[in-house]
């Protein structure tokens, strides 16, 4: 079965610096890949996915993602943040064919200082 | 073109109660999915199904919990006899088909004293 690791459970970073959330996976067959943010108190937004086609994916709120096959990576990253970015990131996989099971990282919080 | 409700958005319950998590998906869409998440974690699937069919049940415990999804109405997951360790959020999200991207409602938090 698909797993997902994410390597940092925290990332803090300073407002309108760059950031880089790590996301590997692990598949034996095709997948989808999905970015997933969760703001204090509220369920899971969708930020962007991968399914097919252009390895470099652009989501919501300046956020982009590139799917690296070799690397089993799907980093999300982000040139310059603000405040209001502060949240938990997910990142999730399901195989191709069998969608029903989306396994999830265990997150990243991002916190944004001034 | 209303999301995914869940309600009641917070539910504190007893141990040895009944809790009842209701989702009402996206309209178009008849596929339903529930994930718990603890806390300082990620999302756990539990239970994927779709109209009047439980497909996939390999991420729910084998006792106390169990889920449906009727012909009409909500979908319902039903825990009996909660436990202080049933304490999380209860996630629920829905895709207009399989394969396709789920979207997720804003969770039950359930508190169990």
């Amino acid at each position: 079965a698909q797993s997902v690791t994410q390597l940092d459970s925290q990332v803090p970073v300073f407002e309108e610096a760059p950031v880089e959330l790590r996301c590997n996976y692990s598949s034996s067959v095709s997948v989808y890949l999905f970015w997933y943010v969760q703001y204090p108190n509220q369920g899971l937004q969708l930020l962007l996915k991968y399914l097919s086609g252009s390895t470099l994916v652009k989501g919501i709120n300046g956020f982009e993602a590139e799917f690296n096959k070799s690397q089993t990576s799907f980093h999300l990253r982000k040139p310059s943040v603000h405040i209001s970015d502060t949240a938990e990131y997910f990142c999730a996989v399901s195989e191709w064919g069998n969608n029903n099971d989306m396994r999830f990282g265990a997150g990243t919080r991002l916190t944004v200082k001034p | 073109n209303a999301g995914v409700m869940q309600n009641p958005r917070h539910l504190v319950r007893r141990r040895g109660q009944e809790a009842r998590l209701r989702c009402s998906p996206m309209k178009g869409h008849s596929h339903v999915y529930w994930y718990r998440q603890l806390p300082e974690e990620g999302l756990k699937f539990m239970v994927y199904l779709q109209k009047e069919n439980i497909i996939d049940e390999s991420g729910m415990p084998k006792e106390r919990f169990s889920a449906e999804f009727p012909k009409e109405g909500p979908s319902i997951l039903r825990i009996q006899q909660v436990v202080r360790g049933d304490s999380a959020a209860y996630f629920c999200a829905s895709s207009p088909s399989v394969g396709d991207t789920q979207y997720f409602g804003p969770g039950t938090r359930l508190t169990v004293l």
